[in-house]
């Protein structure tokens, strides 16, 4: 079995400011990660995905995000937040059921950016 | 370009009436699944089908129903069953092998 723990469902930073949203795992397997981003009314979009290359892994709009196996861990970070980022993240894992990769969420962190 | 097209995109139904959500993907993937949304819940699966013509409940199916006679299409059905049904739906297709998924941009149902 695996899941997903998103650490904080609000969190509020300045614009500028280090984003950091936290996203521990739980998987019997090596895990696939992803990351993904939900503007409101807006289906999901994939921001970046871990695959078992690169520990740390690079996505769009300037974010990235580093798989640690050790802490179990796969935090999303972008060193300067816009106002364009204030939206809903999604930390997913993927393991293996009879008929496939089945992914696995998170509850979500909502990121809001001030001025 | 190969996506995932749901509609309507926003949907008000009276109590006691069933509406279709429609659900088309041009992805060539064998699985199609839907999703429900609601506010601190995260997604919640509702059905999924792994091929044509077979599907299974998720987590929380009561209420709703599905078929899948084309590959491209998988639409759900929310009855009059379902005791709460206004919420954010998504319909999603996953890559075999990576199982990332690809998402409609969601269909938002009200019910008056």
């Amino acid at each position: 079995a695996q899941s997903v723990t998103q650490l904080g469902s609000h969190v509020s930073v300045s614009e500028g400011a280090l984003v950091l949203l936290r996203c521990n795992y739980s998987s019997s397997v090596p895990p696939y990660l992803f990351w993904y981003v939900q503007y409101p009314n807006q289906g999901l979009q994939l921001l970046l995905k871990y695959t078992s290359a690169a520990t740390l892994v690079k996505g769009i709009n300037g974010f990235e995000a580093e798989f640690k196996k050790s802490e179990t861990s796969f935090h999303l970070t972008k060193p300067s937040a816009h106002m364009s980022d204030a939206a809903e993240y999604f930390c997913a894992v993927s393991g293996w059921t009879g008929g496939g990769n089945k992914l696995t969420f998170g509850t979500g962190t909502q990121l809001k950016v001030e001025l | 370009d190969g996506g995932i097209t749901q509609s309507p995109k926003y949907l008000f139904r009276k109590e006691g009436q069933n509406v279709t959500l429609s659900c088309e993907q041009n992805l060539n993937h064998d699985a199609m699944y839907w999703y429900r949304q609601d506010p601190g819940q995260g997604l919640r699966l509702i059905y999924y089908s792994q091929i044509v013509n077979d599907f299974q409940k998720g987590d929380i199916a009561e209420g709703y129903s599905v078929s899948r006679e084309k590959k491209e299409s998988f639409p759900l059905t929310v009855t009059s069953a379902q005791k709460n049904p206004t919420a954010f739906y998504l319909c999603a297709s996953p890559d075999r092998a990576t199982g990332e998924l690809f998402f409609g941009e969601g269909s938002r149902l009200t019910v008056l």
